[in-house]
């Protein structure tokens, strides 16, 4: 079946810091990806996404690479504000699997000044 | 894109009751979904949600624990059944429209 696998946090950085968050994913078929943030007291939000190997999704100063070879679609940010902090989910959705999104354990960011 | 109103957004409820969160959305949709998530962990699918048809419910979620209704394109809820403290979570709605996903608040339940 498909899964997503991300690193675990809490990650704690400093503002203008670079952020990484590690995603990679297991799919029978052709997933597409995606990133959720979820911030403190909301609901989630989809923060960008990347519908076949190679592309880029981008969205907020946040970038993702779809890498079929390595199975990842890890996440960057080259300075993070304290408004990034908050709660990130990678996702996939395959079409196999009636394009269910599956979902990560999610990763929490804490931004400090 | 789609707005999604969830009621209640929270409450608490104790042990044995039953409580049904409703889910509106401001457009019409074919597909509706319900997830779970439980304290500090990711979302599960609890059952899609299709209307005119029974909603197909995920590998260890029940129609007698969560039953869930859909009478239209813009509306579902979903019901907690029998609740115990191990039900307490964020039940969220989400539905598909032009290729994404979009959430709704949800609705954080305490059991006692």
């Amino acid at each position: 079946g498909n899964s997503v696998t991300q690193m675990e946090g809490p990650v704690t950085l400093s503002e203008e810091a670079f952020l990484t968050i590690n995603c990679t994913y297991t799919a029978t078929g052709y997933p597409s990806l995606f990133w959720y943030v979820q911030y403190p007291g909301e609901g989630l939000q989809l923060l960008l996404k990347a519908t076949k190997a190679d592309d880029k999704g981008s969205n907020k100063g946040f970038e993702a690479t779809y890498r079929k070879e390595t199975t990842s679609f890890h996440l960057e940010k080259g300075s993070v504000q304290v408004s990034d902090s908050a709660v990130y989910f990678c996702a996939l959705s395959d079409l196999a699997a009636g394009n269910k999104l599956t979902f990560g354990g999610g990763t929490r960011v804490l931004v400090k000044p | 894109s789609a707005v999604i109103s969830q009621k209640p957004s929270r409450d608490i409820c104790q042990r044995g009751t039953s409580l049904t969160i409703q889910c509106q959305v401001d457009s019409q949709v074919t597909m509706m979904f319900w997830y779970r998530q439980q304290p500090g962990q990711s979302l599960t699918l609890i059952a899609t949600a299709n209307q005119g048809s029974e909603a197909t419910y995920e590998s260890g979620f029940v129609i007698d624990k969560f039953p869930i209704s859909r009478p239209n394109l813009t509306f579902s809820t979903l019901t907690v059944s029998n609740m115990s403290p191990e039900d307490s979570s964020i039940y969220l709605c989400s539905v598909s429209t032009t290729g994404e996903l979009f959430f709704g608040e949800g609705s954080r339940l305490t059991v006692l």
